[in-house]
């Protein structure tokens, strides 16, 4: 069974500063999606990384996949009080037929403070 | 970019009562359908994968028989709580896929409803 770690699970942060949410997954894929969640909403797509090495940004945010270490990273440069929100990594797996499925990590609640 | 409308935002029951949530992709043709439960504070747990016209795969330890999941059209599945409880108070959030070329180019996922029952 597919295992998800997220770790931090609650990151406060000042403004101004940088740092990394990491996410472990126990076994083979080369899939791996970035999500956001503000509080009593659904989830805003932030990344799809689709291959060993990839790193993709937008903003202040930058993922990345090394799916050799089963390993996605999460970097926050200079944060500021809108990234404010909980963060999940969901890793990609087939669950049978031709289906797949997403399974989720538990989430990092992040807290930018001025 | 794909879009999935869910219906009702929220909504409030009394036990023992049945409520339907729906689901329909509206620029794109979903194959497959998920739906996902979340409580407080916690992470999204899949419920069940739903292929238009088959039956839904649940997945272990969720009650098919309190969890009726229909997915008729490529643009539309429904949830229906059967007989509901307190403790089926929960945010309800489906997702769509395509299946392209052996694999899903993404999720999309709707705006969640927030069952409460009372």
């Amino acid at each position: 069974e597919l295992k998800v770690e997220q770790n931090p699970l609650f990151l406060s942060m000042q403004e101004g500063k940088n740092y990394t949410i990491y996410c472990n997954y126990s076994t083979t894929s080369d899939r791996l999606y970035w999500y956001r969640q503000d509080p009593g909403k659904s989830l805003e797509s932030l990344f799809v990384l689709l291959s060993n090495g990839a790193v993709k940004q937008e903003g202040r945010l930058m993922a990345s996949l090394d799916t050799k270490a089963r390993l996605s990273t999460l970097h926050i440069t200079a944060a500021v009080h809108d990234l404010s929100a909980t963060y999940f990594c969901a890793v990609d797996s087939f669950s049978g037929g031709s289906n797949y499925k997403l399974t989720f990590g538990k989430g990092t609640l992040l807290t930018v403070n001025p | 970019g794909a879009v999935v409308s869910q219906h009702p935002s929220w909504v409030i029951c009394k036990s023992g009562t049945s409520v339907k949530i729906e689901c329909r992709s509206l620029d794109f043709q979903a194959t497959t359908m998920f739906w996902y439960r979340q409580f407080p504070k916690q992470s999204l747990m899949l419920m069940a994968t739903s292929n238009e016209g088959s039956k839904a795969t649940y997945e272990q330890g969720v009650e098919k028989d309190k969890f009726l999941i229909n997915h008729a059209s490529l643009t539309l599945s429904t949830l229906t709580v059967t007989s509901a409880h307190p403790e089926d108070s929960s945010f309800y959030i489906c997702s769509a896929a395509l299946l392209e070329a052996g694999w899903y180019g993404g999720y999309t996922f709707g705006s969640g409803t927030r069952l409460t029952v009372v």
